[in-house]
Parts: structure tokens; sequence; C-alpha cells
């Protein structure tokens, strides 16, 4: 049964990092290209990134370009979120989730996300 | 970018009826369009991708057609845990994009 837990959200004061975690558990994470997605509270939903299988391979949204940063450790089933220089805009609910392929791949399950408030 | 425009925004229903959410792209997309259901305070649900294929678990109430720049997701039989807001998604090119959502709600 697919899991995939979100972590790593809170408070943070814009022009601050944070770093999103998302630990996935049964299936196997390294036959999967990874995506997150984000939803403003009252709002609809944002796709904003997605890894290759191996990580070699990612793409952004415009907005979060040179900001936001992918990644994924295959050891520790665990993919990451690496937001730099943050603004209120960015304030979300992050979602992560699971595709079969990078391009054209659909997010199938879906974890169950982590809040990011951006706020002085 | 593609842009997604669903319609309606939003919509009345009872249970037991047929409920019909349609999702136009900006320029065709083949059948790379999935729908999703979101209950309040929850994650979506992937219940419709390439167009009219249904994920597996999902009910067969569900339904969903069209290709090119026109689709529609269709609720047979509208249940109680129907009563929700409802997304498509282009997955044909990036960035993935979403359209606004339509909610259900009781009439």
């Amino acid at each position: 049964q697919v899991q995939l837990v979100e972590s790593g959200g809170g408070v943070v004061q814009p022009g601050r990092s944070l770093r999103l975690s998302c630990a996935a558990s049964g299936f196997t994470f390294s036959n999967y290209a990874m995506h997150w997605v984000r939803q403003a509270p009252g709002k609809g939903l944002e796709w904003v990134a997605v890894i290759s299988y191996d990580g070699r391979n990612k793409y952004y949204t415009d907005s979060v370009k040179g900001r936001f940063t992918i990644s994924r450790d295959n050891s520790k089933n665990t993919l990451y979120l690496q937001m730099i220089t943050v603004r209120a805009a960015d304030t979300a609910m992050y979602y992560c989730a699971t595709s079969i392929t990078m391009l054209r791949g659909v997010p199938g399950d879906w974890g169950q996300g982590t809040l990011v408030t951006v706020s002085s | 970018d593609i842009q997604m425009t669903q319609s309606p925004s939003s919509l009345s229903a009872s249970v037991g009826d047929r409920v019909t959410i349609t999702c136009r792209a900006s320029q065709s997309i083949s059948n790379y369009l999935n729908w999703y259901r979101q209950k309040p305070g929850k994650a979506p649900e992937l219940l419709i991708y390439a167009a009219s294929s249904l994920q597996s678990g999902v009910p067969s109430r569900f339904s969903g057609s069209g290709s090119g720049t026109d689709f529609t997701l269709t609720i047979r039989g509208l249940q109680l845990e129907d009563f929700a807001t409802y997304y498509c998604q282009q997955s044909y090119n990036i960035p993935q994009k979403f359209g606004q959502g339509t909610k259900v709600e009781i009439k």
C-alpha cells in the first residue's frame, strides 16, 4: 500500500529557506517519477515540479524556477523540495505525488500534505 | 502554457443525480487529461486518467470522455461522498496545469 508522508512545513519569514520532505513506502520508490503540487488556502491546485525516477531530470513551474529545487534520495526513499527566498505567494499546502513516468506522467498517489506559511 | 477551463465553477445536486462537469484546454492535449476529486481538508484523489480510464479502486459511477480540447466528467448516481471539488489536469506537457475546480454542493 502506497504511503507518502510529507514533513518540514511551518511558518517561515519572507526571504528565508525551508526544506520539505516526502517519505515514501509501500512501493519501489526508485521506479517512479515524483511531483510536488501545492494549494494556497482556499484556492485551486498548482503543479510545482517533477523529478525523474533517477533524479537526473527535473522540471519546474515558472514561478519557482531558480528558487525551488526538487531532489530525491532513492537510498532513503525520500523526495525533497528545497525552497529559498520564499514569498508570501508560496504559502500553501504542499503535496507530493507519484507518477509512473516523468513526462506526461499522471500524479496518481498523493500524500496528505504539509503546510507552509510565509509570514513575518 | 496550456490553460484549462472548467465549467461550471459550482453546482448544486441531490443524492442520486447525474452530474456533468466539462473541461476545455486552450490547445489540443490529445487524451492527456486527468480528473481528481478533493474532499474538504483532504488530498486530491485520482479518478480518471487518459481522459476515460478509470483509476483502480474508483467506483464505476465515474466516467470520463473527450479528446483534443474538450472533456467531460460524468457522475451517475451521486453519493454523499461525492460532494466535493473536482479538478481536471492536463499532463500533455510541462507545466502541468489544473482547471480552477468545480465545487459540487448538496441541493
